[in-house]
């Protein structure tokens, strides 16, 4: 079975700073594809971030990136320049490549703070 | 292009009384997943309909729980009766299909039990 481990329960970044939060995954897959997800108060899941298995290079979006260790079934995601509005809970998230049961498998979570 | 609607955003009730969920998914999509998640933890699939078939059950509690996604559209989850271990946020998700296609998420309903 999958299991996806957040370690980080709560993290805080000041404002225009970087952070890290980190996701370890557990998979006999070869081929995965893995997301971040961000939960504001307003409750929505939001895409922030998703990466191919089969891919070497880490992905990108604005000031989001990963860490993508495939070996190392890590995946980490890191935020620059931080935003108020960053603030929220992070879900990291695994999907098989399968067709038909696609589900997504989500850690814990870690709730973001950004300190003015 | 409007998003996953949900209904209702708060429910209460009394343990063993009845509740009913309801999800629009995306114009379109012919994926939908309903998942539930506990204060403090990440949602957890309960299940995944393809059009208006089940492709995943295997955790939904079958003694308490029902869905259905009549004509391939709109779907409602019901919980009878309820437990207090049921309270949770249920979240709606639908995709275009099962394939690399992202999910999106409604808002939800949180269900406070009793």
């Amino acid at each position: 079975a999958q299991t996806v481990t957040q370690s980080q329960p709560e993290m805080s970044v000041q404002e225009a700073e970087t952070v890290t939060l980190s996701c370890t995954y557990d998979t006999s897959e070869s081929d995965y594809y893995l997301f971040w997800y961000k939960q504001p108060p307003s409750r929505q899941m939001i895409l922030v971030i998703r990466q191919e298995a089969y891919k070497q290079q880490n992905a990108t979006e604005n000031r989001f990136s990963v860490n993508f260790q495939k070996a190392a079934k890590s995946f980490s995601l890191k935020i620059s320049d931080s935003q108020l509005g960053d603030a929220a809970m992070y879900f990291c998230a695994y999907r098989r490549q399968l067709a038909g049961a696609n589900n997504l498998f989500f850690g814990t979570g870690t709730r973001l703070t950004v300190i003015p | 292009e409007a998003g996953v609607a949900q209904s209702p955003r708060y429910k209460i009730i009394e343990k063993r009384q009845s509740v009913a969920f309801w999800c629009n998914p995306i114009s379109g999509h012919a994926t939908l997943y309903w998942y539930q998640q506990i204060l403090g933890q990440g949602p957890k699939l309960l299940i995944q309909f393809q059009n208006n078939g089940v492709v995943d059950d295997s955790q939904l509690p079958k003694d308490r729980f029902s869905a259905e996604r009549l004509k391939g559209v709109d779907s409602t989850l019901k919980i009878q009766p309820a437990k207090l271990e049921d309270s949770a946020v249920y979240l709606c998700a639908s995709s275009a299909g099962t394939g690399n296609q992202p999910q999106h998420f409604g808002d939800g309903t949180r269900l406070s039990i009793l």
